[in-house]
């Protein structure tokens, strides 16, 4: 079955950076863009970005622009998130989804399957 | 706050019938973007609920079902059950934000 599987817990100090990590299987993991989606504690759900695995391009939701940076590696089927200079509102659970439309166009993703969520806890 | 707008809360006895609305504008849903819903019960990650606006993935029953009108877009659910407690999320894509898929503020589900 189509799963996704992330690194696990991290804590981080201000100023450092962190780096998630996504493994796909069960399905032709180029064939899918994947995003990554984040939750503070209590909060709603924060798009952060997408990469297309087969060429590595990616686009980064404005806010993060500078800091976020995707890439995968197709040998193991993995996509890569780095978010770097941490401040204690980068604290969430960070999940990857595999972005799919079938018949619709790119823009009508939705995303499905979803990783299990890696929690960054940035605190000095 | 977020591009899409939904209630914080909503709430319905077993059995009932409750409606979680997603306000968009013309950037957005106006567009003729898709909508699309996600269920997140308490400590697990997101799950696909209605993609496409209205339709749903094997394994959803069909209690859940989602519509889309103008700028808006709702989910509704029927036969309430205590399971269905949890939150819910509406998303969809945005063109005036460079690639960005955007989301609800997220409904909170409470079966009382």
């Amino acid at each position: 079955q189509v799963k996704l599987v992330q690194s696990g817990a991290e804590v981080k100090k201000p100023g450092d950076s962190v780096k998630v990590s996504c493994k796909a299987s069960g399905y032709t993991f180029s064939s899918y863009y994947m995003h990554w989606v984040r939750q503070a504690p209590g909060q709603g759900l924060e798009w952060m970005g997408i990469i297309n695995p087969s060429s590595g391009a990616t686009g980064y939701a404005q806010k993060l622009q500078g800091r976020v940076t995707m890439t995968r590696d197709t040998s193991t089927s993995t996509v890569y998130m780095e978010l770097s200079s941490l401040r204690s509102e980068d604290t969430a659970v960070y999940y990857c989804a595999r972005g799919y439309y079938g018949s619709r166009n790119y823009q009508n993703s939705w995303f499905d399957p979803w990783g299990q969520g890696t929690l960054v806890t940035v605190s000095s | 706050q977020s591009v899409l707008t939904q209630p914080p809360s909503v709430s319905g006895a077993p059995g009932q019938r409750v409606t979680i609305s997603c306000t968009g504008s013309s950037s957005n849903i106006g567009a003729g973007y898709d909508v699309h819903w996600y269920q997140q019960l308490p400590g697990t990650a997101p799950k696909l609920l209605i993609y496409a606006n209205s339709n749903r993935p094997s394994g959803v029953p069909d209690r859940f079902s989602g519509s889309k009108s103008g700028t808006s877009a709702s989910l509704a659910i029927t036969g309430l059950q205590g399971e269905d407690e949890a939150d819910y999320y509406c998303q969809s894509y945005d063109n005036s934000l460079s690639g960005s898929r955007v989301f609800g503020g997220g409904t909170k589900l409470t079966v009382l």
